[in-house]
């Protein structure tokens, strides 16, 4: 198993662009989340999904969307990139909300 | 709300001797524990859990955790540290009622040989 893939690993966006970071997990894992990682900082929730179909808002939602057409793809779409969007972002997927495995991180910039 | 802390942004404790890093939080309802540990340009891996049942957990690389529930606390431990234990590490709490999970700011341990 690959496990949880992320791409890409690094980007670096102008102010006001837009993209998406993929997320994909070979576990069949119906539990998949994305958080952003800032320095000094806990992760922080932006959105989550129990299964496909299903998607849910976390801690911090706003600037980003999410779909969940398969169980094994979630990405991440940011509109309209912001400086403050500046972050780790890791996907992570599980069996159950108790145990999660995640995938090595994107490193986004917005300039 | 529920709520993590992690007091100590660093730790620092020489190889052989006994490692512990702290963890407070607060649920309503029955608390949902876990640590996790990443290591440099990493994602975050599972260390071990406690959801109910024997108040000491034990977890991947030798590490173990002690639930208390009178000091709503969840103490990481080892008791012999390993120079290989550096690494960043994070608290996690869910209550029994939802799926997200409310993370620390993580405790930077470093191990000295």
């Amino acid at each position: 198993n690959a496990g949880v893939t992320q791409t890409p690993k690094f980007r670096i966006l102008k102010i006001g662009q837009s993209m998406t970071l993929q997320c994909t997990q070979d576990m069949n894992h119906n539990y998949m989340y994305w958080y952003r990682q800032d320095p000094g900082m806990g992760l922080k929730l932006i959105y989550y999904s129990v299964g496909a179909g299903i998607t849910d808002k976390g801690e911090v939602p706003n600037g980003y969307n999410v779909s969940r057409s398969t169980t094994e793809d979630f990405p991440l779409r940011l509109e309209l990139a912001a400086p403050s969007q500046t972050s780790v972002y890791f996907c992570a997927s599980g069996p159950t909300a108790e145990k999660l495995f995640f995938g090595s991180g994107t490193q986004l910039s917005v300039l | 709300a529920q709520s993590v802390a992690q007091p100590e942004d660093q730790v620092n404790v020489a190889e052989g001797n006994p490692l512990t890093v702290k963890c407070t939080y607060s649920v309503s309802g029955n608390p949902y524990l876990f640590w996790y540990v990443q290591y440099p340009n990493r994602g975050l891996q599972f260390l071990l859990k406690y959801i109910t049942g024997d108040n000491l957990v034990k977890g991947s690389y030798g590490f173990e955790a002690e639930f208390n529930k009178s000091q709503t606390s969840f103490h990481l431990k080892k008791p012999s540290a390993l120079v290989s234990d550096s690494a960043l590490y994070f608290c996690a709490v869910r209550a029994d009622s939802n799926y997200q999970l409310i993370w620390g700011a993580g405790t930077k341990l470093i191990i000295k040989p």
